[in-house]
């Protein structure tokens, strides 16, 4: 069975900061990882993707992950936030021996001027 | 973007009633997903489909029920609302069951 956790239900930075969003996977076997980005009263949109190829991924408006398997931990970068990275985030595991996605139950970014 | 409509957009229904939820999609993709969002909970999966006529339940299907009849077609029925089914109700959808899923705008359901 497949599971994220991620830490931090709430997370404040200043706009130049670093922003590191954590999660932490639990699976039986090599998942595929993914976060994804909802703004206000809008759809989930996916930032990037794990899929066993490269362990450090990049993705659309200057986010990145670290696939680390001795820590089980895909945790979200950002080296500078901005204003319009406010938004809920969430992880998200997917096991390639089923057809289900597990989502961890979404991380709050708020950006301080 | 993902070619996945919602309708409606925003409903209001009394506790008992039945509702229909629709999930429309262009990208003849084969793995549909109705998700709800409630506070805290993040997104749970209550029903998925991996074809025509084939659906299976998620960790929270009771009280919904589910139909695909055409492939670009997904309905969520909630057979007998209650003030608990009020929440956001999102449609996903995949050409892969393992594979990214792209999202629906929502589906906002207050049942009173």
């Amino acid at each position: 069975a497949q599971s994220v956790t991620q830490l931090g239900s709430h997370v404040s930075v200043s706009e130049g900061a670093l922003v590191l969003l954590r999660c932490n996977y639990s699976s039986s076997v090599p998942p595929y990882l993914f976060w994804y980005v909802q703004y206000p009263n809008q759809g989930l949109q996916l930032l990037l993707k794990y899929t066993s190829a490269a362990t450090l991924v990049k993705g659309i408006n200057g986010f990145e992950a670290e696939f680390k398997k001795s820590e089980t931990s895909f945790h979200l970068t950002k080296p500078s936030a901005h204003m319009s990275d406010a938004a809920e985030y969430f992880c998200a595991v997917s096991g390639r021996d089923g057809y289900q996605f597990y989502f961890g139950t979404g991380t709050s970014l708020t950006v301080i001027p | 973007d993902a070619g996945i409509t919602q309708s409606p957009r925003h409903k209001v229904t009394e506790t008992g009633t039945p509702v229909t939820l629709r999930c429309h999609q262009t990208e003849n993709h084969r793995y549909m997903y109705w998700y709800r969002q409630d506070p805290g909970h993040g997104l749970r999966l209550i029903h998925y489909s991996y074809g025509v006529k084939d659906t299976d339940k998620g960790e929270v299907s009771d009280g919904y029920s589910v139909s695909r009849s055409k492939t670009e077609d997904f309905l969520l029925t909630l057979e007998s609302a209650t003030s608990s089914q009020t929440s956001v109700y999102f449609c996903a959808i995949s050409p892969r069951g393992d594979y990214e899923q792209y999202f629906g705008p929502g589906t906002r359901l207050t049942v009173t």
